[in-house]
């Protein structure tokens, strides 16, 4: 079974803080990786896509790439309210075929 | 870019009705279409998976003759809760990905409540 873990949280930051949220995944051949953000009652956003390893940076938001790890993260910069929400990590196999979702990690920041 | 419609947003019925949802990629074509259900507070749990033209493949547990999902084209999909009842009420999302490797786009979501 190919499996996606992050922390549930809830991840309270501060407003203007960093938040950190990681992914690991089981799958070594995993090609694919992709954080989505949802609000309480919508569905989800996709916020980046990323598929070599590294960084890769989009205005405030910063995802994180270790393949050798299999570890993904996604960093936030200067957190606002509007922010908070559940993150959800996104893996597809080798094969860029099927999917895999986290459990998504809740992230409150604090006014 | 990268826009997926679905409709309607809410349906309330009374329970023996058969729901449509549809899930459309406006400025894609989709070569494959999923469907999720989520309940309060918890994770995305996938119902079943589409490619155009072919049989959707349904996620264990998913009872293909009470959801019913037909991907007639490349950028439509629709699921049907055939005879609801109100176990079903849930929020029902679509999404829809352009090819392998590529991340999925979400519909905005049906909530689905059976009286």
């Amino acid at each position: 079974q190919k499996e996606v873990e992050q922390n549930s949280g809830p991840l309270s930051v501060p407003e203007g803080a960093i938040a950190s949220l990681n992914c690991t995944y089981s799958d070594r051949g995993s090609q694919s990786f992709f954080w989505y953000r949802q609000y309480s009652g919508k569905s989800p956003e996709l916020i980046m896509s990323i598929y070599s390893n590294g960084d890769k940076e989009d205005g405030r938001f910063t995802a994180q790439l270790n393949k050798a790890s299999q570890y993904v993260s996604l960093l936030i910069r200067d957190s606002q309210p509007s922010d908070s929400a559940t993150y959800l990590c996104a893996v597809t196999d080798n094969y860029g075929q099927n999917f895999v979702f986290g459990p998504g990690t809740r992230l409150s920041v604090l006014p | 870019g990268a826009v997926v419609s679905q409709h309607p947003s809410w349906v309330i019925c009374k329970s023996g009705t058969s729901v449509k949802i549809e899930c459309r990629s406006l400025d894609f074509q989709a070569t494959t279409m999923f469907w999720y259900r989520q309940f309060p507070k918890q994770s995305l749990m996938l119902m079943a998976t589409s490619n155009e033209g072919s049989k959707a493949t349904y996620e264990q547990g998913v009872e293909k003759d009470k959801f019913l999902i037909n991907h007639a084209s490349l950028t439509l999909s629709t699921l049907t809760v055939t005879s609801a009842h109100p176990e079903d009420s849930s929020f029902y999302i679509c999404s829809a990905r352009y090819s392998l490797n590529q991340p999925q786009h979400f519909g905005d979501g049906t909530r689905l409540s059976i009286l």
